[in-house]
């Protein structure tokens, strides 16, 4: 079945420090992918998403690649803030079907 | 305009009581969702709703009663739970079951079972 793997956290980063969150998904066909990001204590927000192969989704200096030949959607940003400190789960929906299927969340730490 | 509204934030209940969630929107959205979420976990499907109808049961207890009564509004219906229901209850919606379309979460009710 549908799969997505996350690399374990907590990540912790220094302020101003690169960001790469890998994420690495298995799944028939062309799913679509997104990453949502959860702050301490509250709901999900979609922080972005790619539809096809080689689509780049970006929001809020944050951004990641749909690559089919890898079959990877990694996250990444320049330059952390102490407010991206949050859980970042990566998700994907199948062609034509309406669940969605999430690794198992990577935890931030950003410190200043 | 991409809110799904949620009430109550949190729900402090007892195992004999009956309580109900809320879960809102008013994006024309057609598909809506209702996941649990246990600390530092992914949230779980629960049950998905499509034009008002049930669409998906992931096999989830009959103490947990979904209720749909308009295209805007989902309600969740709790009976006799256990301490091991204490969660956080994520609701979404989408503009309908088709694949790729975005699914957008509410803030969430923390439901605490004593």
């Amino acid at each position: 079945g549908d799969s997505v793997t996350q690399m374990e956290g907590p990540v912790t980063l220094s302020e101003e420090a690169f960001l790469t969150i890998n994420c690495t998904y298995t799944a028939t066909g062309y799913p679509s992918l997104f990453w949502y990001v959860q702050y301490p204590g509250e709901g999900l927000q979609l922080l972005l998403k790619a539809t096809k192969a080689d689509d780049k989704g970006s929001n809020k200096g944050f951004e990641a690649t749909y690559r089919k030949e890898t079959t990877s959607f990694h996250l990444e940003k320049g330059s952390v803030q102490v407010s991206d400190s949050a859980v970042y789960f990566c998700a994907l929906r199948p062609s034509g079907y309406s669940t969605l299927t999430f690794g198992k969340g990577t935890m931030l730490l950003v410190s200043p | 305009d991409t809110e799904v509204t949620q009430t109550p934030k949190h729900l402090v209940m007892g195992m004999t009581n009956k309580k109900s969630l809320k879960c809102e929107q008013h994006m024309g959205h057609r598909a809506m969702y209702w996941y649990k979420q246990k600390a530092k976990k992914p949230p779980e499907l629960m049950f998905v709703y499509s034009y008002e109808k049930l669409s998906i049961n992931e096999s989830v207890p009959s103490r947990f009663s979904p209720e749909c009564p308009n295209s805007s509004l989902l309600n969740l219906h709790l009976h006799a739970l256990q301490p091991e229901d204490s969660a956080l209850y994520l609701c979404a919606s989408s503009q309908d079951l088709g694949g790729g379309e975005t699914q957008y979460f509410g803030p969430g009710t923390r439901l605490l079972v004593l």
